[in-house]
């Protein structure tokens, strides 16, 4: 079964602290992913897109790795600001135009 | 400036009461879809379209109905909407998936049907 799974649930860290968000997937044929960020209430905002090739993808504070082997992935967000704030989402393209979301990870940081 | 844009942000309605709810891209993307989200479940498909005058069915498609007869727009239809059609619903549109290309997602409609 097509599946994504994230871990933890939900995080609470102190600003400017780092941490580490957790995508395992079984989805295949892999096409790429996705790690999305979402504020309350509101669209999700993509980060990163990694292709199969691609190992690491930064975008300022976010670093996205893949291990296309293991079919697993992380976020790692350094430097936490209380911006950071927000559920982050992976999402795993496969068979060319089907897609499978992550429920999510709730990041908390706290002054 | 590029964007997806919906409407209503906000319905509350009643069950069997039919209502569209609008999205439109302005980015020229070929492919667009509408999500549901609910708490700990995460984003659900329910439809997509790849071009226009061509959908398919996502993985929530049940009581859900949408059209695409031009490019830009792609609403989305609840003929008789229940309570359990209460969510938060996100339009998306994108050039495409498997190249890696971006989605980008609407703002949102919270819909709440008693």
């Amino acid at each position: 079964k097509n599946q994504v799974e994230q871990s933890p649930q939900s995080l609470i860290i102190l600003e400017g602290k780092n941490c580490t968000l957790q995508c395992n997937y079984t989805v295949s044929p892999f096409s790429n992913l996705r790690w999305y960020k979402q504020d309350t209430g509101r669209g999700p905002v993509s980060l990163t897109i990694m292709t199969f090739s691609e190992n690491t993808k930064s975008n300022g504070r976010y670093t996205a790795t893949l291990d296309a082997d293991t079919k697993q992935s992380s976020l790692h967000i350094t430097a936490s600001q209380l911006s950071d704030s927000a559920s982050y989402i992976c999402v795993v393209s496969y068979n060319n135009n089907d897609m499978r979301f992550g429920a999510g990870t709730r990041l908390t940081v706290k002054p | 400036e590029a964007q997806v844009t919906q409407n209503p942000r906000y319905l509350i309605t009643v069950t069997g009461k039919k209502l569209t709810v609008t999205c439109s891209q302005n980015m020229n993307h070929e492919y667009m879809s509408w999500y549901r989200q609910d708490p700990g479940l995460g984003l659900r498909q329910i439809y997509y379209s790849m071009n226009v005058e061509v959908t398919d069915k996502g993985d929530v498609p049940e009581g859900y109905k949408v059209s695409r007869k031009e490019k830009r727009n792609f609403p989305l239809i609840l003929e008789s909407p229940s309570p359990n059609q209460t969510s938060l619903y996100f339009c998306a549109s994108s050039r495409g998936l498997v190249k890696g290309y971006e989605q980008y997602f609407g703002p949102g409609t919270r819909l709440t049907v008693t």
